[in-house]
Formats: C-alpha cells, structure tokens, sequence
C-alpha cells in the first residue's frame, strides 16, 4: 500500500506559468515532509521541506504548502523555466522513525 | 571526491551471480541509504545505517545485505541476484540520524539482471 502518492505522472505548463506539484499522503504520523528535484542519469537533490507545525514554506520560485488535515501536500513553482523540467519526488517521514518515504514521482516539462 | 560516489556506473549481471555497489561519501555524514528506483514505484528504501556499526531494515530488504564497516562507505550486496532487481540503484547520506535531515544522493548505479 503505497503511503505517499502522486497520483499525476506527468505534468506540462507553458514557460513562465505556475506549475502545481500535487502529493497525498495516509500515515497521519507523518511530520516532515520534503520535495526533490531529479535530472536524467543524475541524483535526486533536495528541494525544499516543511514540518507540520507550517503550512507553508517558500524559497524563491518555490512554495510548498501543506494541509494536514486532507493530508495533501503541494509543491507551486512561479514562474516555471524550462530548467526546471525534471522529475519530482515528494518524501514524508515521522520522527519515530527519521526514514522518509518517497512518492513515485511526477515528471515535469516546461514548455519555452 | 566531492560529495557522494556510486561505481559501478552501471553494470549487466547474469541471475545466479553475487554483485557489490559501491558506495563512499566524503561529507563524514552519520546516516547512509540505500535505495531502488523503479518506473511507477518511485525511490524504495532498501537498508539504511545511521552510524557506523549499525544498518536497518527499509521498506525492500529481501535479497540484499549492507555492511557500514566506518563512516565513509556503505556497500550493497546482492548475495545472489534475480531479474526483480533489475533497477536503478542509489545510495544517500544525511547529516544527522534520529532527526530531520536532507539526504544527499550519489549519481546511481544501473544495473540489469538477466
């Protein structure tokens, strides 16, 4: 049963538009949340976090909010650049555990 | 070396043999993973060690062992591989175990199990 879902595959938007990242999660004991950015033959890199005393978290273009109640989480890129065309994992732990399970992923292009 | 490293780069083994991924880090980080990823399946915790002397149990363990002999490296073994883990391999470390930590991957390792 997977515990973290992103439940989109893929995603296009058009070069300076918003994308919207989307990630459901059902352990309600998740408390730290992250989202990773990954290139082709290359590594996941971390992205941006947030725990679950915020619902929101921002650095630069991007933003992370987080709705514990429906247990959703979403990442918002503005404005999308073609570079930013990747796959992105959204990853959620508790701190029982410290181990961080990962989303399968949604690939995302952007359109110049 | 910079950062984390994975040899092989990728690697075509025949079912039956026994294979080790090599994994090194650089940042003297406490926590090392290793993960499996998989078209549709997103990235699997296989083992991780959150300090030297010590591994766990992720989510996929079966047909896999670690070692975490000091803090710097962190070999996956396949004792005797199988087509099923055919897969992307990557190890991680983090800053810190027992707390929140960014992990930070190495490149991958391909490897394909006839």
């Amino acid at each position: 049963d997977q515990q973290v879902k992103q439940n989109s595959p893929s995603l296009s938007v058009q070069e300076g538009r918003i994308s919207i990242l989307n990630c459901d999660y059902t352990n309600s004991m998740f408390d730290y949340f992250l989202w990773y950015k990954k290139y082709p033959a290359e590594g996941p890199t971390f992205l941006i976090s947030i725990s679950s005393i915020k619902d929101k978290n921002e650095d630069g273009r991007f933003t992370v909010f987080l709705n514990k109640s429906a247990k959703h989480l979403s990442l918002h890129i503005v404005p999308s650049q073609p570079g930013d065309s990747a796959v992105y994992f959204c990853a959620a732990s508790d701190s029982g555990t410290y181990k961080y399970i990962f989303g399968t992923g949604t690939r995302l292009k952007v359109l110049a | 070396i910079a950062g984390i490293t994975q040899a092989p780069t990728s690697q075509i083994l025949a079912a039956g043999r026994r294979m080790t991924l090599r994994c090194t880090q650089d940042m003297r980080h406490n926590a090392m993973y290793w993960y499996r990823q998989d078209l549709g399946l997103g990235l699997r915790l296989i083992h991780y060690s959150n300090t030297a002397g010590t591994t766990g149990k992720g989510e996929v363990p079966d047909g896999y062992s670690v070692s975490r002999a000091n803090t710097d490296d962190f070999p996956l073994t396949l004792a005797s591989a199988v087509p099923s883990q055919t897969s992307v391999y990557f190890c991680a470390s983090g800053t810190e175990s027992g707390s929140y930590n960014e992990q930070f991957f190495g490149p991958g390792t391909r490897l394909t199990v006839l």
